[in-house]
């Protein structure tokens, strides 16, 4: 079975930043791109950033371009998210899925999900 | 950046028949993927590849997708069926994932 945990959300003061993690398991982690998709409370679904199966490429929404970097760790069947300069704006729900493929220029399904961590900027 | 359109919230009684859309320019020329988001849980595929249906998924879901608006059908809907939808594609140009605001789903 696929599972994926997210960690390192929390409080955190705006210009402030923050590293989220996401550790897969049930799945050669290796094989397929990865995704963070962000929601805000009560609001619906973003896509922020993707990276494929190398971490040779990788793609973000405007909105956190220049401040947040995804990157992953095969050898630790794990993804992270470096996010920097922190703003209101990026309060949410921050959950990492799982491709159905291996690159991010693929129309693939995000076919499994984990629960999400929160990240809250507030002073 | 290519921008796909859904209602707000959609209405059914048990038994009958749901229609979500997804609008977005030339829609049919792009594959649709469907999530669906009870409320507190995290998304879960229910439509890929514009009518394809993962394991697990009961067939009263089905897709489709053609012109300017794809469409997810639920057919005898349940009380279990309410939840949000989602409908998202891969945008080429970009390679950014794009999802549509979302419809939520209620059963009369």
């Amino acid at each position: 079975e696929v599972q994926l945990v997210e960690s390192g959300g929390g409080l955190v003061q705006p210009g402030r930043s923050l590293r989220l993690s996401c550790a897969g398991s049930g799945f050669k982690f290796d094989d397929y791109a990865m995704h963070w998709v962000r929601q805000v409370p009560g609001k619906g679904l973003e896509w922020i950033s993707g990276i494929n199966w190398n971490s040779v490429s990788r793609v973000y929404v405007d909105s956190v371009k220049g401040r947040f970097i995804i990157s992953r760790d095969n050898a630790k069947n794990s993804l992270y998210l470096q996010m920097s300069n922190l703003t209101s704006e990026d309060t949410a729900l921050y959950y990492c899925a799982k491709d159905s493929s291996g690159g991010v220029a693929a129309s693939g399904t995000l076919d499994s999900w984990g629960q999400g961590t929160l990240v809250t900027v507030s002073s | 950046s290519y921008v796909l359109t859904q209602p707000p919230s959609v209405s059914v009684a048990p038994g009958e028949t749901a229609r979500i859309i997804c609008g977005g320019d030339n829609i049919g020329r792009r594959i649709v993927h469907w999530y669906q988001q009870t409320p507190g849980q995290a998304p879960v595929l229910v439509i890929s590849y514009d009518t394809d249906r993962p394991s697990g998924i009961p067939e009263r879901f089905s897709g489709s997708n053609s012109g300017n608006t794809a469409t997810l059908t639920i057919s005898r809907v349940e009380a279990g069926d309410e939840a949000d939808y989602y409908c998202q594609v891969w945008e080429s140009d970009t390679d950014l994932r794009v999802f549509g605001g979302g419809t939520k789903l209620t059963v009369l």
